[in-house]
């Protein structure tokens, strides 16, 4: 149980183009959603958190306009990288917790992206 | 805000050895604290976690240990096995709201 993909695994794209990154939950419904971004040998930075039917809210210095977040069913949510830069290149992985895992966070395998 | 610490950065250990990575968070706030293992190129798994009412948690070879009043927890791992190699992630939160993560300890287990 609790298993969350991700779509597309990896996805390279020209600079200012946009890329959308799908987020499902398959077994579970998820009524929290949450991105985070990795870079190489670092740590999970959280970028945003959205609950269904409601806007996201982003963490500090994350720009909304950028980073595209919809979250529109209880087992999907999306992510939507706008006029992508080099400087957007990363790891991208988004994590799920259902109405009955009250604390519990269950991570999708990421989405490489990588911007030329 | 919360910040986690995490050490050591990388540890080696022989086949069989036990492992032990240790966290710190600043916030008394944080009630809920999960441990992940993360494979190359894939996402995080959860593998333990503890809440604040408990001390201690074991799963098989895993256990995890907390200590509220220093604000310290850790990550035990026995018998330990060449699979066991990957990067391991201890995060804090308050009630699974806005996880925070440590910078992660690269486990090297060697046969």
């Amino acid at each position: 149980g609790a298993v969350v993909s991700q779509h597309p695994s990896w996805v390279i794209c020209k600079s200012g183009t946009s890329v959308k990154i799908e987020c499902r939950s398959l077994d579970f419904q998820a009524t929290t959603m949450f991105w985070y971004r990795q870079f190489p040998k670092q740590s999970l930075m959280l970028m945003a958190t959205s609950n269904e039917g409601s806007k996201a809210t982003y963490e500090q210095g994350v720009e909304k306009d950028k980073f595209l977040i919809n979250h529109a069913s209880l087992t999907l949510s999306t992510l939507t990288v706008t006029s992508a830069h080099p400087e957007d290149s990363s790891f991208y992985i988004c994590s799920a917790r259902g109405r009955d895992s009250s604390y519990e966070q269950y991570f999708g395998p990421g989405t490489r992206l990588t911007v030329t | 805000g919360e910040n986690v610490e995490q050490h050591p950065s990388t540890l080696s250990v022989q086949e069989g050895d036990s492992a032990v990575i240790k966290c710190t968070y600043s916030d008394s706030a944080s009630n809920y604290f999960p441990w992940y293992k993360q494979e190359l190129g894939k996402g995080p798994q959860l593998i333990i976690d503890i809440r604040s009412n408990v001390g201690e948690k074991k799963d098989q070879r895993i256990a995890v240990t907390l200590n509220k009043t220093a604000k310290h927890f850790s990550l035990h791992i026995t018998e330990t096995q060449p699979e066991d190699s990957a990067v391991y992630f201890c995060a804090a939160s308050v009630y699974g709201q806005n996880f925070v993560f440590g910078p992660g300890t690269r486990l090297s287990v060697l046969p």
